[in-house]
């Protein structure tokens, strides 16, 4: 079946630590995102990518990087920079750019610091 | 920048009636995209309706209908016929066209809990 594979499900981290998340599909979507969410909030747009190869900064980029190199892949690591990493982060395709393309979510990431 | 808001952040229905939930939106973009997605607990998203700003008629998807006034940036949910299962959280979203094609931006949601 298509869909957005999102691992590991629950990861922990030390302080310090850099942590990669990974979020593979196989809608032959050209576009990826990342978001994270707080408890009992919206989401907010880390990165987003519309092509192979490329990517934009979303609203809170600091402290995470990305990087797009095949267009199945679009994995986002949380560096030491992110003073709060612990969150649920949900990735996310959409066929293109469009203003009618709705977006297709994994199942997300927990990630604890510990 | 685009802003979403939705000022319920918890709704109680009774099994099998109607719920209304709102959302208002805020662009200078003539060109943009509304959406409504549900989390159930388990945290996964899933699409649940689309309405294109140039869309003269109000989007339906079965139970669900998109109450779209323009003139007063509102994008209101109707879920007809409610069921246990709709409990869940709702959000509202915005699609952005030109230089950030693609970007969309969310609100906070509502909490949505169907009594039986």
């Amino acid at each position: 079946d298509g869909g957005i594979t999102q691992s590991p499900k629950y990861l922990f981290r030390k302080e310090g630590q850099n942590v990669t998340l990974s979020c593979e599909q196989n809608l032959n979507h050209d576009a990826m995102y990342w978001y994270r969410q707080d408890p009992g909030q919206g989401l907010r747009l880390i990165y987003y990518s519309q092509i192979v190869n490329d990517f934009q900064k979303g609203d809170i980029a600091e402290g995470y990087s990305v990087s797009r190199e095949k267009k199945e892949s679009f994995p986002l690591t949380v560096t030491s920079a992110q003073k709060n990493p612990t969150a649920f982060y949900l990735c996310a395709s959409s066929i293109g750019t469009g203003l009618g393309g709705e977006l297709f979510f994994g199942e997300g990431s927990r990630l604890t610091v510990l | 920048a685009q802003k979403i808001t939705q000022t319920q952040p918890g709704m109680f229905v009774q099994e099998k009636e109607a719920v209304t939930l709102d959302c208002t939106y805020d662009t200078s973009d003539q060109s943009y995209g509304l959406f409504w997605y549900k989390q159930p607990s388990s945290g996964e998203m899933i699409f649940l309706i689309y309405q294109g700003s140039y869309d003269e008629q109000n989007a339906t998807e079965g139970r669900y209908s998109l109450n779209f006034q323009k003139a007063r940036k509102s994008a209101n949910l109707v879920i007809s016929a409610s069921q246990l299962g709709d409990s869940a959280m709702y959000f509202c979203a915005m699609r952005e066209g030109g230089t950030n094609a693609g970007k969309s931006t969310f609100g906070d949601g509502t909490t949505l809990t169907v009594k039986p």
